[in-house]
């Protein structure tokens, strides 16, 4: 059964360190989704991404955020300066389609740690 | 952002009993709903999902119901199981107003089923 994959499952980073988060959506969805769930905390929102641009975002994703996809495969999430309330879990999701009611596949996650 | 609450942080039951868990939401544009699973280690997998304009939907051992007056939904599991020990999110999405497919997610419930 295709899954979504996500690299790497844990990373630890220092304040202030641009890090990059990897994502590998099955191969015939057509958007994708960052996540991110702080400990303890709900999963939140951060940005939708189709056909190679932002379909929406959320106030979480402030300018710190930005999204690609650099190839035909990858979908990337990268934090350019990181902050110690930045650690939690990302989550990589696609679908086939921009509706809820279209089945969001999700990743295993990345455990991003700020020291 | 408390648009979506599941109250109950864990559910305890026993194994062949129902398993009840609830979802309130607060923002009446809400018109598509989903329940997820996850386990540890693992992203949120799709479980079930309804549309406003049913107040039910069956599959297999799991069926959710939907009161909109109430704005209230409820996940039922019978028989639980014990592979059925997860943390479980309802979500909801605004489908007729936003084509981004974006999902806000209650707190989660943690059920544990005894065998």
């Amino acid at each position: 059964e295709p899954e979504v994959t996500q690299t790497p499952s844990h990373q630890v980073t220092q304040m202030g360190q641009e890090v990059i988060l990897r994502c590998v959506p099955i191969s015939n969805h057509l958007y994708f989704y960052w996540y991110r769930q702080i400990l303890g905390q709900k999963v939140e929102f951060l940005v939708s991404f189709y056909n190679n641009e932002i379909s929406e975002k959320s106030e979480i994703f402030d300018d710190q955020f930005s999204v690609e996809r650099p190839d035909g495969s990858n979908f990337t999430l990268k934090i350019r300066s990181t902050k110690l309330e930045d650690s939690a879990m990302y989550f990589c999701a696609s679908s086939e389609m921009g509706l809820a009611t279209y089945e969001q596949y999700f990743g295993p996650g990345t455990r991003l740690t700020v020291t | 952002d408390q648009q979506v609450k599941q109250n109950s942080p864990s559910l305890s039951v026993q194994e062949g009993r129902i398993s009840i868990l609830n979802c309130d939401y607060t923002n009446s544009m809400f018109d598509y709903f989903l329940w997820y699973k996850k386990y540890p280690a693992e992203g949120p997998t799709f479980l079930i999902s309804i549309s406003s304009i049913k107040d039910k939907n069956e599959d297999g051992r799991f069926t959710v119901f939907l009161n909109k007056s109430a704005k209230h939904l409820s996940l039922h599991i019978v028989p639980s199981q014990p592979g059925d020990s997860a943390v479980y999110f309802c979500a909801a999405s605004a489908v007729g107003s936003s084509n981004t497919g974006k999902l806000i997610f209650g707190q989660g419930t943690t059920l544990q089923v005894k065998p």
